[in-house]
Order: C-alpha cells, then sequence, then structure tokens
C-alpha cells in the first residue's frame, strides 16, 4: 500500500538557518506529492505539490523536488524565519486510490 | 468566500453522548472528507465523500457516521462518545477526488470526550 516516512521532530532552527525536512515514500503507479502546512491552531494548508518525476514545487521560498529515483519529496528552506515555525506534512495521492495518504508530521521550530 | 467552514470549534462531551460535527464548504467542490488528528500519528481518513450522494469509509471509521447532506455540506456523528475519540477533527474539501487535487482544509473540530 501507499506510506509517507517523514522525519521525526521537532526540527529546532535559529532565524536565517538552512531547513531540510526529510521523505521518502512508497506508492504504485506514478503519484503525486505534496507539502501541507499546518501554522497553530489552524487547519492545513497546501505549501507545494509536483505531480511528475523531477518537477520542482515552490512557493514562500520553499521547495522540494519530485525524485523517482529515490522515493524522495525533500522540503527545503535557505533561510527560515520565526513565522515559518509550524508543522508540517507530507502527503502523495497515488492511483487505486485517490485518498491522500499523509505522513505524521513534522514540527519546525524557529527561534530569533 | 469562507472556504470550509467547521461547528462547533470546541467541545466537551460526556462518555456515551452524542453528537454531530458540522463541515460546509462554499467553493462548489464535488468532494468532501473527515480526518481525525493525534499526537505522533498524524491525519487519518473517518470517511469521505467522492460526490454528493455518495460516502465511503476511510481507514478509522469505526464509531463514527456521516451524512453528505447536500453539495456544500457534509457532517459527522458520534453516536455514543468514547475517550478514545478525544482528538481534533478536521474537514475538507477538494474539486474532485483525483490524483494532483489540492484538499481545502476548515479549522479544525477540537473534541475532549470524558
Amino acid at each position: 500500500g501507499n506510506s509517507v516516512t517523514q522525519m521525526e521532530g521537532p526540527v529546532t532552527l535559529s532565524e536565517e538557518a538552512f531547513l531540510t525536512i526529510n521523505c521518502t515514500y512508497t506508492a504504485t503507479g506514478y503519484p503525486s506529492l505534496f507539502w501541507y502546512v499546518q501554522y497553530p491552531g489552524e487547519g492545513l494548508q497546501l505549501l507545494l505539490k509536483a505531480t511528475k518525476a523531477d518537477d520542482k514545487g515552490s512557493n514562500k521560498g520553499f521547495e522540494a523536488t519530485y525524485r523517482k529515483e529515490t522515493t524522495s519529496f525533500h522540503l527545503e528552506k535557505g533561510s527560515v524565519q520565526v513565522s515559518d515555525s509550524a508543522v508540517y506534512f507530507c502527503a502523495l495521492g497515488s492511483g487505486g486510490s485517490y485518498i491522500p495518504t499523509f505522513g505524521r508530521g513534522t514540527s519546525l521550530i524557529v527561534h530569533p | 468566500n469562507a472556504g470550509v467552514t467547521q461547528t462547533p470549534k470546541f467541545q466537551v462531551l460526556k462518555t456515551g453522548q452524542s453528537m454531530t460535527l458540522q463541515c460546509a464548504q462554499d467553493m462548489n467542490h464535488n468532494s468532501m472528507y473527515w480526518y481525525r488528528q493525534d499526537p505522533g500519528m498524524g491525519l487519518r481518513l473517518i470517511y469521505y465523500s467522492a460526490s454528493e450522494g455518495t460516502t465511503d469509509k476511510g481507514e478509522v471509521p469505526n464509531g463514527y457516521n456521516v451524512s453528505r447532506l447536500n453539495k456544500r455540506e457534509f457532517s459527522l456523528r458520534l453516536e455514543s462518545a468514547a475517550p478514545s475519540q478525544t482528538s481534533v477533527y478536521f474537514c475538507a474539501s477538494s474539486e474532485k477526488t483525483s490524483l494532483q487535487e489540492t484538499q481545502y482544509f476548515g479549522p479544525g473540530t477540537r473534541l475532549l470526550v470524558l
């Protein structure tokens, strides 16, 4: 079946540090890949997505590249801000089940 | 454009009580979903409705029922609440169920069952 594995958190960084949150997946066919972000007290919202291999999704300074050979979709940002503190979820949509599969989430804490 | 709205925001129940969580979307989406979020577990799908008039079980449907009242509204009912149902519940919608669809989430309902 489909599955998503994210690195355990929390990830704690100082402002302006480089961020990587790892995500690997197992899926049938050719999945679409997503990163969602959940700010404190709110619902999830889409951060970025990629629908085919080698695609790069980007938004608000965050980037992730769909790597089929390593079945990965790691989230990166060059310089994090305090306002980026949130929980980040990797997710996939795959043929056979059109319902997304979510990872467990990675909490990011950015200190001034 | 309110997006996805959920009521109530918070609820405390005693074991055995019943309640209905309400969800509505104003984006004319065909598909709607109910998830629960527990610490360390991520999001787990309870039920979904691919289109008006259809509902299907997700990963953790036991103890819940749903109703797709119309295209806009999708409610989740707990007939006899149990402490294991203490969680944060999110409703979501998407234009349709497909590989590439983005889901839009409501703000959540925080439920405590004593």
